[in-house]
C-alpha cells in the first residue's frame, strides 16, 4: 500500500524557515518524480514543485522558486520541502504526493499525503 | 504560464442528479488534464488522468472528456459521497497549476 506522510508543519514566525519531510513506503521511491502542493484555509489548491527521480530536475511554480527548494533522499525513501522567507499568505496545509506517468506520457499525482500544517504568525 | 479556468464554483444538486464540471486552459494542453476530488478534511482523490481515462477504482459513474483547450468531468447519478470539491489540474509543462475549484453541495 502506498503510503505518504508529512511531518514538519507548525507555527513559525514571519520571515522564518521550516523544514517539511514526507516519509513514502509502498513503492520504489526512487524511481518516481514526487511533487509538493499546498491549500491555504478555504482556497484552492496550488502546485509548489517537482523533483525527478535522480534529483537532477526540480521545478517550481515561479513565485515559490526563490522561498523553496525541494530535495529528496532515496536511501530514506524522503521527500524534502525547505521554506524560508515565509509570510502570513505562505499558512497553508502542505502536501506531497507521488506524480505518476502513464502511459504515452501523461502525468497525475496519483497518491497524496495527509498534509501537514503550517501556520505563519508572529 | 497556463492558466486553468474552471467553472462553476459551486453547484447545488440532488442525490440522483447529473452533473458537468468545466475546465478550460488558455492554451491547448492536448489531454494533459487530471481531475480530483475532495472531501472536507480530507486529501484529494485522483479521479481522471489524460483527460479521459478513469484512475484505479473510480466508479464508472465518472467520466471525463475534451481536448485542445476545453475539458469536463461528468458525474452520473450522483452518490451522496460524491459530494465535496473538484479540481483540474493540466500537466503541459510546469508550472502545473490546478483550477480554481468547484464545491458541488447537496441540495
Amino acid at each position: 500500500e502506498v503510503k505518504l506522510l508529512e511531518s514538519g508543519g507548525g507555527l513559525v514566525q514571519p520571515g522564518g524557515s521550516l523544514n517539511l519531510s514526507c516519509a513514502a513506503s509502498g513503492f520504489d521511491f526512487s524511481r518516481y518524480w514526487m511533487s509538493w502542493a499546498r491549500q491555504a484555509p478555504g482556497k484552492g489548491q496550488e502546485w509548489i514543485g517537482e523533483i525527478n527521480p535522480g534529483s537532477s530536475t526540480i521545478n517550481y511554480t515561479p513565485s515559490l522558486k526563490d522561498k523553496f527548494i525541494i530535495s529528496r533522499d532515496n536511501a530514506k525513501n524522503t521527500l524534502y520541502l525547505q521554506m524560508s522567507k515565509v509570510r502570513s499568505e505562505d499558512t497553508a496545509l502542505y502536501y506531497c504526493a507521488r506524480l505518476n506517468r502513464y502511459d504515452v506520457g501523461y502525468y497525475a499525482m496519483d497518491y497524496w499525503g495527509q498534509g501537514t500544517s503550517v501556520t505563519v504568525s508572529s | 504560464d497556463i492558466q486553468m479556468t474552471q467553472s462553476p464554483a459551486s453547484l447545488s444538486v440532488s442525490v440522483g442528479e447529473t452533473v458537468t464540471i468545466t475546465c478550460r486552459a488558455s492554451e491547448n494542453i492536448y489531454s494533459n488534464l487530471a481531475w480530483y476530488q475532495q472531501k472536507q478534511g480530507k486529501s484529494p482523490q485522483l479521479l481522471v488522468y489524460a483527460a479521459t481515462n478513469l484512475a484505479d477504482g473510480v466508479p464508472s459513474r465518472f467520466s471525463g472528456s475534451g481536448s485542445g483547450t476545453q475539458y469536463s468531468l461528468k458525474i452520473n447519478s450522483l452518490q451522496s459521497e460524491d459530494f465535496g470539491s473538484y479540481y483540474c489540474q493540466h500537466f503541459w509543462g510546469t508550472p502545473f497549476t490546478f483550477g480554481s475549484g468547484t464545491k458541488l453541495e447537496i441540495k
